[in-house]
C-alpha cells in the first residue's frame, strides 16, 4: 500500500523551530517529487514547498521562503520540513504529498497531516 | 503566480441533486489541473486529474471537464458521502496553487 505518514507536529512558541517528517512506504520514493501543503484552521489548502526526486531542486512559497527548508533522505524514504522563525500565521495542519508525473501531474496520495500550533 | 477562482464557495444542496463547481485560472494551464475532495478532519483525496480523468476507485457520478482556463467538476447525483469540501489545483507552474474551496452542505 502506498502510504505517507507525517510526524513532528506540536506546540512551539513564536520565533521557535520545528522539524516535520514524512515517512513514505509502498513505492519507490527516490523517483518522485514531494511536496508540503498546509491548512490553517478553518481555511483552505496552501501549497508551500517542493523537492525534486534527487533533492537537487527545491521551491518555496513566498510565505515561507527564507524560514523553511525542505529536504529528503532517500536512503530512509523520508521527507522533511525544517521550520524556523515560526509565526502565529504558520499554525496549521501540514500535509506531505507525492506528485505523480506522467503526461500530466497530480498529488496522490496525501499523508494524514500533522498539526503545528504556534503560541506562547 | 497563477490564481484559481473557484465558485461557488458554499452550496446548500440535497441528496440526488446535480452539482457543478467551476474553477477559473488566471492564465492558460492546458490540462495541468486536478480536483480533490476533503472530508472534515481528513486529508484531501484525489478525485480527478488531467482535468477530466477519474482517479481509480472514484465513483462515476463524478466528472471533470475543461481545458485552458475554465474547468468544471460535476457530481451527477449527490450521495450522502459527497457532502464535503472540494478544491481545484493547477500544476502547470510553481507555486501549484489551489482554489479557495467549495463546501457542500445538506439543505
Amino acid at each position: 500500500e502506498v502510504q505517507l505518514v507525517e510526524s513532528g507536529g506540536g506546540l512551539v512558541q513564536p520565533g521557535g523551530s520545528l522539524r516535520l517528517s514524512c515517512a513514505a512506504s509502498g513505492f519507490s520514493f527516490v523517483t518522485y517529487s514531494m511536496h508540503w501543503v498546509r491548512q490553517a484552521p478553518g481555511k483552505g489548502l496552501e501549497y508551500i514547498s517542493t523537492i525534486s526526486p534527487n533533492g537537487g531542486s527545491t521551491y518555496y512559497a513566498d510565505s515561507v521562503k527564507g524560514r523553511f527548508t525542505i529536504s529528503r533522505d532517500n536512503s530512509k524514504n523520508t521527507l522533511y520540513l525544517q521550520m524556523g522563525r515560526l509565526r502565529a500565521e504558520d499554525m496549521a495542519v501540514y500535509y506531505c504529498a507525492r506528485e505523480v508525473q506522467l503526461e500530466y501531474n497530480w498529488f496522490d496520495p496525501w499523508g494524514q497531516g500533522t498539526l503545528v500550533t504556534v503560541s506562547s | 503566480d497563477i490564481q484559481l477562482t473557484q465558485s461557488p464557495s458554499f452550496l446548500s444542496t440535497s441528496v440526488g441533486d446535480r452539482v457543478t463547481i467551476t474553477c477559473r485560472a488566471s492564465q492558460g494551464i492546458s490540462n495541468y489541473f486536478a480536483w480533490y475532495q476533503q472530508q472534515p478532519g481528513k486529508a484531501p483525496k484525489l478525485l480527478i486529474y488531467a482535468a477530466s480523468t477519474l482517479q481509480n476507485g472514484v465513483p462515476s457520478r463524478f466528472s471533470g471537464s475543461g481545458s485552458g482556463t475554465e474547468f468544471t467538476l460535476t457530481i451527477s447525483s449527490l450521495q450522502p458521502e459527497d457532502f464535503a469540501t472540494y478544491y481545484c489545483q493547477q500544476l502547470n507552474s510553481y507555486p501549484y496553487t489551489f482554489g479557495q474551496g467549495t463546501k457542500l452542505e445538506i439543505k
